[in-house]
């Protein structure tokens, strides 16, 4: 089968570093995203990993090991606004995409 | 502005109604889906299409129904609506690049 595992909270403070961790199961996998989700809205493409390694973009970082099969997210320079819900999700291939429950993060003045 | 939308965004009705929730893209992308999300939860597929006159069922079981006429264009319909079927439906479109999702706002539907 396949399943993802993410913390279902993390409360940071204005400024910090926050990592959120992301481990799976899968019989197929091509690559590892991420989507931030606020309350009432659309998730939003923030990544996209299918190679072991970090890639950077801005103040978010996200890093794949596939042999480990984890991943995390890394905000940086936290922002009230970063408040929100993170979902890692796993592409296997063709229409699949398989998410986690998500991750709520609280940043806190 | 290529875009992705839903209507309606809220939409509370009563047992037994039908009802079409309306999803369009400008991007002109091939791909689209549909995921059902319960609050705090994961998003699950339940339907998806390659493209005009191509659906089809996705990983959760769902009574509703889907077409795709136009590529801009993807309803869901359910044909009797009943309370089980209160949820978030978000609505997804996809180009070459398939790992990448792009999703509308959702439409929060609640049967009484």
């Amino acid at each position: 089968g396949q399943s993802l595992e993410q913390p279902s909270e993390v409360t940071a403070v204005e400024g910090a570093i926050v990592q959120i961790n992301c481990t799976y199961q899968t019989s197929g996998f091509y690559g590892l995203s991420w989507y931030q989700q606020h309350d009432g809205g659309a998730p939003t493409f923030l990544s996209y990993n299918a190679l072991d390694g970090l890639e950077e973009t801005g103040r978010f970082s996200s890093f794949l090991s596939r042999s480990d099969s984890y991943g995390y997210l890394l905000l940086q320079e936290l922002q009230m606004k970063d408040s929100a819900s993170y979902f890692c999700a796993i592409y296997t291939g063709g229409f699949k995409t398989i998410f986690g429950a998500g991750t709520r993060l609280f940043v806190k003045a | 502005e290529a875009d992705i939308y839903q209507t309606p965004r809220y939409l509370v009705i009563g047992t037994g109604k039908k009802i079409t929730l309306e999803c369009s893209q400008t991007m002109g992308h091939d791909k689209m889906y549909w995921y059902q999300q319960d609050p705090g939860m994961e998003l699950h597929l339940i339907h998806y299409s390659y493209g005009v006159n191509s659906t089809e069922k996705g990983d959760l079981s769902s009574e509703s129904t889907v077409s795709r006429i136009r590529t801009e264009h993807f309803p869901l319909t359910l044909e009797s609506a009943r309370p089980s079927h209160t949820s978030q439906y978000l609505c997804a479109s996809s180009g070459d690049s398939q790992e990448k999702l792009f999703f509308g706002s959702g439409t929060q539907l609640s049967v009484l």
